[in-house]
C-alpha cells in the first residue's frame, strides 16, 4: 500500500495554543518523512524532516513526533502564531517511491 | 540564490490545444519532479526525471508528456488528451534521486480552460 493519511483537514487554533497535525502510512519502506508548508499562490517549502532511527526532532516551535511500531508520525507547532496559517503537507518518502499527505489547512486566530 | 523558476504564472488553454509549462532550476540537481495540485487533494506525481534524457511516468503521467534534453531544464506539456488539465502545476526538484531527499518547489503555474 502507498497511501499517506492526513488529518485533520482543517484546523484552527488561537494564537499561542499548541496546532497537531497527524499522517499514518502503510508503506514499510517509507525512510524520510518530511513536512512541508505552503502558502497561498506559493509551492511548498520543506519545513521540518525526520528519519525513522529517532523518535522526535525539534526545531524551534515545530517538532515532529514519529511512532514507527504504529508507523504513524505528527506535526507539532508550539506557541502558534497567526503567520502560520498555511496549508501543511506530510510526505512520506523511499528510493523510489514519494506520497504526499492531503494537506491540512491551518488558521491561527489573533 | 538559487532556486526554481516555473513559468508562466497564470495559463489558458483553448480546446485541442497542447500547452507547455516552463521549469528551470540553478541548483544543479539531478532530479525533478512535476505535480499536479487540486483543491482538497494532496500533490500528485506526473512524471520524474532522475538523470537527463531519462523520465519516468508517475502515478497521474495520462495526457501530459515531459522531456530532459538538459539538466537545468524539465518542461512539461498538458496535452489535448489531457481532458480536465485546470489545476495548480508545481515543479520540484532534489539533489539526488528518489523519495528520501528533500524537495524544493517553485512557485507553480496556475493551468485553466479558456
Amino acid at each position: 500500500q502507498q497511501q499517506v493519511k492526513q488529518s485533520p483537514q482543517s484546523l484552527i487554533v488561537q494564537k499561542g495554543g499548541i496546532s497537531i497535525i497527524n499522517c499514518a502510512y502503510e508503506n514499510t519502506a517509507f525512510d524520510y518523512f518530511p513536512w512541508y508548508q505552503q502558502f497561498p499562490g506559493k509551492g511548498p517549502a520543506l519545513l521540518i524532516a525526520i528519519r525513522p532511527d529517532v523518535s522526535e526532532k525539534k526545531e524551534g516551535r515545530f517538532t515532529i513526533s514519529f511512532n514507527k511500531s504504529a508507523k504513524q508520525f505528527s506535526l507539532h507547532i508550539m506557541d502558534s502564531q497567526p503567520g502560520d496559517s498555511a496549508t501543511y503537507f506530510c510526505f512520506g518518502g523511499g528510493y523510489n517511491k514519494l506520497i504526499f499527505g492531503a494537506g491540512t489547512r491551518l488558521a491561527v486566530h489573533p | 540564490d538559487g532556486g526554481i523558476t516555473q513559468s508562466p504564472k497564470y495559463l489558458f488553454r483553448k480546446e485541442g490545444q497542447n500547452v507547455t509549462l516552463s521549469c528551470e532550476q540553478n541548483l544543479n540537481h539531478d532530479a525533478m519532479y512535476w505535480y499536479r495540485q487540486d483543491p482538497g487533494q494532496g500533490l500528485r506525481l506526473i512524471y520524474y526525471s532522475q538523470i537527463v534524457n531519462d523520465f519516468q511516468k508517475g502515478d497521474i503521467a495520462e495526457g501530459y508528456s515531459v522531456s530532459r534534453e538538459k539538466k537545468e531544464s524539465f518542461p512539461l506539456t498538458v496535452t489535448s488528451a489531457q481532458k480536465n488539465p485546470t489545476a495548480f502545476y508545481l515543479c520540484a526538484s532534489s539533489k539526488a534521486r528518489g523519495g528520501d531527499q528533500p524537495q524544493h518547489f517553485g512557485d507553480g503555474t496556475r493551468l485553466s480552460i479558456l
